[in-house]
């Protein structure tokens, strides 16, 4: 039992480059989430998903897309990388009525 | 609109003392609370929530927290400090009545403890 793992760990890309992060969980979550975290704002959501096939924007969601094709699978979408998308970013999923999150370890992207 | 203050950046203490690192939330409703906590380069993890019932709650490593109705704080709370509690808290809150399950986050409150 892996929990929730995220695909890369860490990443560099240049202005205007597109790129995917992954994120997977095996423990038969229906709501899946995306935030990013950067130094003195906490976590901010940027999409999440309550069952496959549906998405939702969060606080933060321009300059992203997400996909939910597969219920373990949460896909968050770059396409058109800015400086502004540095950030960690963390996936988490949890069961509905329940809204424990668990958390991936992260993804750290540099955008230069 | 629901949010949630951390107004404490940092909280520095020795071990063996007690701690405590501070949170209050705003809801429109009952609130589910929860504590999280982060190591260096690592993602977050789950220590403790309140969801009804006794307002004091025990989680995972010692830590412990009262839900304060009145005050709107769910303050977290361990007697005796370790070297390995230092790391990033987050406190979150739901609101008891939304049906998407989204968590609002504080800022997080560094934790050192010195030995």
């Amino acid at each position: 039992n892996a929990g929730v793992t995220q695909t890369p760990k860490f990443r560099v890309l240049k202005t205007g480059q597109s790129m995917t992060l992954l994120c997977a969980q095996d423990m038969n979550h229906e709501y899946m989430y995306w935030y990013r975290q950067d130094p003195g704002m906490g976590l901010r959501l940027i999409h999440y998903s309550v069952g496959e096939g549906t998405t939702a924007k969060g606080e933060v969601p321009d300059g992203y897309n997400v996909s939910r094709l597969k219920k373990q699978n949460f896909l968050l979408g770059l396409e058109s990388a800015a400086p502004s998308q540095t950030s960690v970013y963390f996936c988490a999923s949890s069961f509905p009525l329940i809204y424990t999150q668990y958390f991936g370890p992260g993804t750290r992207l540099t955008v230069l | 609109a629901q949010s949630v203050a951390q107004p404490e950046d940092q909280v520095n203490v020795a071990e063996g003392n007690p701690l405590t690192v501070k949170c209050t939330y705003s809801v429109s409703g009952n609130p589910y609370l929860f504590w999280y906590v982060q190591y260096p380069n690592r993602g977050l993890q789950f220590l403790l929530k309140y969801i009804t019932g006794d307002n004091l709650v025990k989680g995972s490593y010692g830590f412990e927290a009262e839900f304060n109705k009145s005050q709107t704080s769910f303050h977290l709370k361990k007697p005796s400090a370790l070297v390995s509690d230092s790391a990033l808290y987050f406190c979150a809150v739901r609101d008891r009545g939304s049906t998407l399950g989204r968590l609002y986050f504080g800022r997080g409150t560094q934790l050192t403890v010195w030995p």
